[in-house]
């Protein structure tokens, strides 16, 4: 079965530092892609980053990057220098299968302090 | 202007009443899709369409259904309101042939209480 996992239902991280949210995923699809979705309080969703299955190096948006390891079926999401704007949720989720249909996470809270 | 919008942003209802959401892009994305986000649970996908003259149900369908009336507007309906249906509603729109991925656009979302 297809499935996304968030195990860190809270992370707190200190103004400037880096931090590190966890996914692993499950899937017997060769080919898929995975993706990193950042909802501040405000509500709305907003697409930060993808990686491909067969993409040879990880991805990387600006203060984000992604830590795609395929073995371990883990792509996590590394935000460098954070900032307090960057406080929300964040959903990892995957597109595999033939209808390529998106399949999330619970997501994981952030909470950068001054 | 946003690429995709809801409406409305907000509603409040009561228990049995019909309303519809409405979702608007101009993307120009071929595939579009209703989620619904509740506490706890994430994002479920009610129903999603790839086409105009594709409608295909999600995990949670019951209780609601949907239009697709042009390629740019798809509308969800909640026939008869119930209080577990109090929710934030996505609408989301994605093009896999011009992406080459499955990245979705999402609207800002609506905020439903049924009373």
């Amino acid at each position: 079965a297809q499935k996304i996992t968030q195990t860190q239902p809270g992370m707190f991280v200190q103004e400037k530092e880096a931090v590190t949210l966890d996914c692993t995923y499950d899937t017997s699809d060769p080919s898929y892609g995975l993706f990193w979705y950042k909802q501040p309080s405000s509500g709305e969703m907003i697409f930060l980053i993808y990686q491909g299955s067969y993409d040879q190096q990880n991805a990387t948006e600006g203060r984000y990057s992604l830590n795609f390891q395929k073995a371990r079926k883990s792509a996590n999401l590394v935000i460098s220098a954070s900032q307090l704007g960057d406080s929300a949720m964040y959903f990892c989720a995957m597109d595999a299968g033939n209808n390529r249909k998106l399949i999330w996470g619970l997501g994981t809270s952030l909470a950068v302090n001054p | 202007d946003a690429d995709v919008t809801q409406t409305p942003r907000n509603r409040i209802t009561k228990t049995g009443k019909r309303i519809m959401l409405e979702c608007s892009q101009t993307k120009g994305h071929d595939r579009m899709y209703w989620y619904r986000q509740d506490p706890g649970l994430g994002l479920r996908l009610i129903y999603y369409s790839f086409d105009v003259k594709d409608i295909n149900k999600g995990e949670i369908s019951d209780g609601y259904s949907v239009s697709r009336q042009a390629q740019a507007k798809f509308s969800l309906s909640l026939e008869s309101a119930i209080p577990n249906q109090t929710a934030l509603y996505f609408c989301a729109t994605s093009d896999l042939a011009t992406d080459d991925q499955e990245t979705q656009y999402f609207g800002p979302g609506t905020r439903l209480l049924v009373l």
